[in-house]
């Protein structure tokens, strides 16, 4: 089976400006999570999305949204970059949504914001 | 306080070396996740695991979960072992499905 795909893997960016990321799980994986990892922070949950519906957030401003699609692919946008939104975004898909499934990361997209 | 607290926050070793990561954590938990990271970024996940004890090949990891601690060991270290080590303990919030919250990495590096 082919892996986690997102794209594209590097982006950068000015601020004010939207961006949009796209992820792709593993055929079959219906939920999809997406982290943000910055040099400071580390890595922290964005959100979670199954069977086309947001299932959790974590605690970051409305600048930040997702999708998924009935293909369970996902996408996440940002709107009005900041400098701090520059980091590593990840995504992460897994069989369906619960503690007992084991998760699949993406390469990720770095993003940069100038 | 940080609800994820990992030790040593970096470790060089020498190949051969015998190797131990912490993990404390003061949330409620189901379940707890190892991940590994490599420079070029891409995250794996080597263990998930509720209770006891796992091993895949020279990685165990064990947690006990009314002391709220998890280890990460590793035998006999090798070079291609140099990456950050992430735990990652599930938390459940308030009736929410819950999600993963992390530590600040391990940076493991492992000389020849």
């Amino acid at each position: 089976k082919a892996g986690v795909t997102q794209t594209p893997r590097y982006l950068i960016k000015t601020r004010g400006q939207q961006v949009t990321l796209s992820c792709s799980p593993i055929s079959g994986h219906r939920s999809v999570s997406w982290y943000q990892q910055t040099p400071g922070q580390g890595l922290q949950f964005l959100f979670e999305y199954f069977s086309e519906t947001q299932r959790n957030k974590g605690n970051f401003p409305g600048r930040f949204s997702g999708r998924q699609f009935s293909n369970s692919r996902s996408e996440m946008n940002v709107s009005t970059l900041e400098l701090g939104d520059s980091a590593l975004y990840l995504c992460a898909s897994r069989p369906w949504t619960g503690v007992s499934y084991e998760q699949y990361f993406g390469p990720g997209t770095r993003l940069t914001v100038t | 306080k940080n609800e994820v607290e990992q030790s040593p926050q970096n470790l060089t070793a020498q190949e051969g070396e015998f190797i131990t990561i912490n993990c404390s954590y003061s949330v409620g938990i189901s379940a707890l996740h190892w991940l590994q990271q490599h420079p070029g970024g891409g995250i794996v996940s080597l263990f998930m695991l509720s209770s006891g004890k796992k091993k895949h090949g020279r990685l165990i990891a064990t947690i006990n979960i009314q002391e709220k601690h998890s280890s990460l060991h590793i035998t006999a270290s090798h070079p291609r072992d140099s990456a950050v080590y992430i735990c990652a303990p599930w938390g459940d919030y308030g009736g929410s499905q819950g999600n993963l919250i992390f530590g600040k990495g391990t940076k493991l590096s492992v000389k020849p």
